[in-house]
């Protein structure tokens, strides 16, 4: 089955510099690689998302890309901010929920 | 649009008991899926339901059920808890069943002892 790596599990950053997450994963036929955001004492949301059709993505601050060949993908966060501070997850599917990995998390903080 | 709602947010109970959550999906979703959060292993897929009916079931034993009514509205139940059952349940709605996008509710928080 799938199996997803992310690094680093730990990040910390001076506000409005750039955050990277990485993720891997093993499956080749994996095509959905969303990111969750979770803060504390709340559910992960959804934050970016990307399909194997397409290398990069970006949404404001935040962006992803994706590569294929060497099955590995990466949040970008820029101008980061404290309110950025939580835990990230990646995560990999074949495009049913039911077989969808996750990332064991990278906990974000965003030192003011 | 309200969200994920999940009931209770904390639940204590003691080895052997049973419990039962709740989880109503955002307006308009029909799947709903239960992920259990831990420290050590994560976020594991529990299973899926879409149309009153399981579509999917991740690795976990027969003690891990539920069900799912006509207005989409879930419950998930554990029977014999045992210790390595407190964790986080997550519920995640979506709109159609296998969607890709989830959204989650803030979960119940499940203490063993």
């Amino acid at each position: 089955g799938e199996n997803v790596e992310q690094h680093p599990s730990t990040l910390s950053v001076q506000e409005g510099d750039s955050a990277v997450i990485k993720c891997t994963y093993s499956d080749s036929a994996s095509n959905y690689f969303p990111w969750y955001k979770q803060e504390l004492g709340k559910g992960p949301q959804l934050i970016i998302d990307i399909r194997s059709n397409v290398g990069e993505k970006k949404d404001q601050r935040i962006a992803v890309t994706l590569n294929k060949t060497a099955k590995h993908f990466s949040l970008h966060i820029t101008e980061t901010q404290p309110e950025d501070s939580a835990v990230y997850f990646c995560a990999a599917s074949r495009g049913n929920n039911n077989d969808m990995r996750f990332g064991a998390g990278t906990r974000l903080t965003v030192k003011p | 649009k309200a969200g994920v709602t999940q009931t209770p947010r904390y639940l204590i109970k003691t080895r052997g008991q049973q419990v039962t959550l709740s989880c109503s999906p955002i307006s308009g979703h029909r799947s709903v899926s239960w992920y259990q959060q831990t420290p050590g292993q994560g976020l594991q897929f529990l299973f899926e339901y879409f149309s009153e009916t399981q579509r999917n079931k991740g690795n976990f034993p027969g003690r891990f059920s539920g069900r799912q009514f006509s207005n989409s509205r879930s419950e998930m139940n554990v029977s014999t808890l045992e210790l390595g059952d407190s964790a986080l349940y997550l519920c995640a709605s979506s709109w159609g069943q296998g969607a890709e996008k989830l959204f989650f509710g803030s979960g119940t928080q499940l203490s063993v002892l």
